[in-house]
């Protein structure tokens, strides 16, 4: 089955700067990798997605990047700000254009990340 | 839109004794919705997808006769925890599928707690 792997587990930087986290995949055949923000005690919120058919995508400050032939993706923040600092998730599933069903998502270990002031 | 919600948010009880969590998808209908378990500071582990309609599939390891999952609707799934002990004990997320953009987005409740004495 999928595994992901996701890494640095922990992340400190200074207010401005960007951050980086990277996540490899396994399964050869997942084609969508989202990025989820947790902050303590709280619901994982979607902040970013990508499609295999796609490099990168960005949205604001935030942007992904998709290597298919590594299998790795990555999630970059710019002009960090201090309610960025939270726990951020990558998975990977394969999807369908289907309504009936849905494949699951495995998730990477996590990365706390800490914005200094 | 795409909101999913849980009840109830914590809960305490004793060694022993069951207990229900109720997932709902708020705004749109849900065939599939998927149960998560999460230690402190750990990632979020997949125990169970559940279909509306069918039985529910289970994760190696996790024991379907103690976390029964019912999927009655579209838009409610339940988990109950059976007999539960103090390892029991964590947080448990669901998460709904929602059809946005052709893409298998899933979109998370906000958690229950489970402390049991």
């Amino acid at each position: 089955g999928e595994n992901v792997e996701q890494h640095p587990s922990t992340l400190s930087v200074q207010e401005g700067d960007s951050a980086v986290i990277k996540c490899t995949y396994s399964d050869s055949a997942s084609n969508y990798f989202p990025w989820y923000k947790q902050e303590l005690g709280k619901r994982p919120q979607l902040i970013i997605d990508i499609r295999s058919n796609v490099g990168e995508k960005k949205d604001q400050r935030i942007a992904v990047t998709l290597n298919k032939t590594a299998k790795h993706f990555s999630l970059h923040i710019t002009e960090t700000q201090p309610e960025d600092s939270a726990v951020y998730f990558c998975a990977a599933s394969r999807y369908r254009t289907s309504i009936q069903g849905a494949q699951k998502l495995v998730f990477g270990q996590g990365t706390r990340l800490t914005i200094n002031p | 839109g795409a909101v999913v919600s849980q009840h109830p948010s914590w809960v305490i009880c004793k060694s022993g004794t069951s207990v229900k969590i109720e997932c709902r998808s708020l705004d749109f209908q849900a065939t599939t919705m998927f149960w998560y378990r999460q230690f402190p500071k750990q990632s979020l582990m997949l125990m169970a997808t559940s279909n509306e309609g069918s039985k529910a599939t289970y994760e190696q390891g996790v024991e379907k006769d103690k976390f029964l999952i019912n999927h009655a609707s579209l838009t409610l799934s339940t988990l109950t925890v059976t007999s539960a002990h103090p390892e029991d004990s964590s947080f448990y997320i669901c998460s709904a599928k929602a059809w946005v953009e052709a893409t298998d987005t899933q979109y998370f409740g906000p958690g229950t707690r489970l402390t049991v004495l």
